[in-house]
């Protein structure tokens, strides 16, 4: 079966702009959970999604804000965008939020410039 | 306060000879731990996990991990590495039961293997 699908994989921004990145888990995959990925900061997560609720978030500004839709696929928005904000965003799915394992997509790659 | 230490940010191993790459944690309880490998500009891919049971645990490509729960440590093997095991290696851990996104990444270590 497929899996982690994140679109687009390249998005080039200017400060100020805002972007909107989607994520597709694997079918069945209920919990979507979000990561931004940066050669200073490493892996830090953003938030995660079950049920179309917010679960959990991360100590990340107002800016970052995220949704779920029915069909368990997400989109996380970044509002007003900042030269820190470029980075690889990561999703991953797991069948429940207490699933062990989380299955990463290819993420996206933002730069603001 | 969970938390992971990879104490390595680079690791070179020759083609052919074994390769350890090293992971400590911090967890309240037990711990699920986990193995991940990243390429250039793609994702995260899971390599193994532990939960529950054997404290050695294979997983994809020839790699195996020890879960030592004195020594709160979870050290990534492999008996013989390939130039294609070179690649960003990211260990994990979570509290059993808790969230899948309360998991916490190490800063991860970087496996070179020359030829």
């Amino acid at each position: 079966k497929a899996g982690v699908t994140q679109t687009p994989r390249y998005l080039i921004k200017t400060r100020g702009q805002q972007v909107t990145l989607s994520c597709s888990p694997i079918s069945g995959h209920r919990s979507v959970s979000w990561y931004q990925q940066t050669p200073g900061q490493g892996l830090q997560f953003l938030f995660e999604y079950f049920s179309e609720t917010q679960r959990n978030k991360g100590n990340f500004p107002g800016r970052f804000s995220g949704r779920q839709f029915s069909n368990s696929r997400s989109e996380m928005n970044v509002s007003t965008l900042e030269l820190g904000d470029s980075a690889l965003y990561l999703c991953a799915s797991s069948f429940s939020s207490t699933d062990t394992e989380a299955f990463f997509g290819q993420g996206t790659r933002l730069t603001v410039v | 306060a969970q938390s992971v230490a990879q104490p390595e940010d680079q690791v070179n191993v020759a083609e052919g000879n074994p390769l350890t790459v090293k992971c400590t944690y911090s967890v309240s309880g037990n711990p699920y731990l986990f193995w991940y490998v990243q390429y250039p500009n793609r994702g995260l891919q899971f390599l193994l996990k532990y939960i529950t049971g054997d404290n050695l645990v294979k997983g994809s490509y020839g790699f195996e991990a020890e879960f030592n729960k004195s020594q709160t440590s979870f050290h990534l093997k492999k008996p013989s590495a390939l130039v294609s095991d070179s690649a960003l290696y990211f260990c994990a851990v979570r509290a059993a039961y808790s969230s899948a996104s309360k998991i916490i990444f190490g800063s991860g270590t970087r496996l070179s293997i020359r030829p």
